[in-house]
């Protein structure tokens, strides 16, 4: 079964501090992950997918298979990068994004 | 602008009303998909579709639930004798195909059934 798991409902840092959201999924296919962030009053909207391999807002991500996992990263965090994160995966077919429950981080001054 | 619209923002239904909430994909998409989202919970999927052709419903919790989209572009869900449960919001996405590219999503429609 597809699943995306986000350990940490909150996540508190302090301005300039490291940030590291954690996702694990599970799928039996090859899955293609993303983020997406939810800023406060916006939209869903994507940060990043693994196959760009691009670092958006000073934020990456790292497919790392053998662990099954999709931790965002960013080394040092500011106050405008406070919002809700969703680690999603789209399965084969393209059909079905899976999304984890979400991280609400929150950088503190 | 060109996003995704979803109408209306809020519904409040009494228990047992039917409602229905419209999704207005950018012009071009062809994926469509349904989110149901929980308060505290992420984004559940309902269903997708591809042009007109509704081609995974696997997440509708209900037989109450019914979607369609019979021109290829504005979507329309339906809920039939709605519960106390279905309160959420639903999320509407498209993209510009099938695939691993970008879903754009709307601002969602908050249901609260009473």
């Amino acid at each position: 079964a597809q699943r995306v798991t986000q350990p940490e409902k909150l996540l508190s840092v302090f301005k300039g501090a490291p940030v590291e959201l954690k996702c694990n999924y599970s799928y039996s296919g090859s899955p293609e992950l993303f983020w997406y962030v939810q800023y406060s009053r916006q939209r869903l909207q994507l940060l990043l997918r693994h196959i760009s391999r691009e670092s958006i807002k000073g934020f990456t991500a790292d497919l790392n298979k053998g662990e099954t996992s999709f931790h965002l990263k960013k080394p040092f965090a500011q106050e405008e990068d406070s919002a809700m994160y969703y680690c999603a995966l789209l399965d084969n077919y393209g059909q079905n994004f899976v999304f984890g429950p979400g991280t609400r981080l929150s950088v503190l001054p | 602008g060109a996003g995704v619209s979803q109408s209306p923002r809020y519904k409040v239904a009494k228990r047992g009303q039917d409602v229905a909430l419209r999704c207005d994909p950018i012009s071009g998409h062809v994926s469509l998909f349904w989110y149901q989202q929980a308060l505290g919970q992420g984004p559940e999927f309902l269903t997708y579709f591809q042009n007109e052709a509704q081609l995974d419903k696997s997440g509708l919790p209900s037989d109450r639930f019914f979607a369609e989209r019979p021109e290829g572009s504005v979507s329309t869900l339906k809920i039939q004798r709605t519960q106390q449960e279905d309160s959420a919001v639903y999320l509407c996405a498209s993209s510009v195909e099938r695939g691993n590219t970008e879903a754009f999503f709307g601002q969602g429609t908050r249901l609260t059934v009473v």
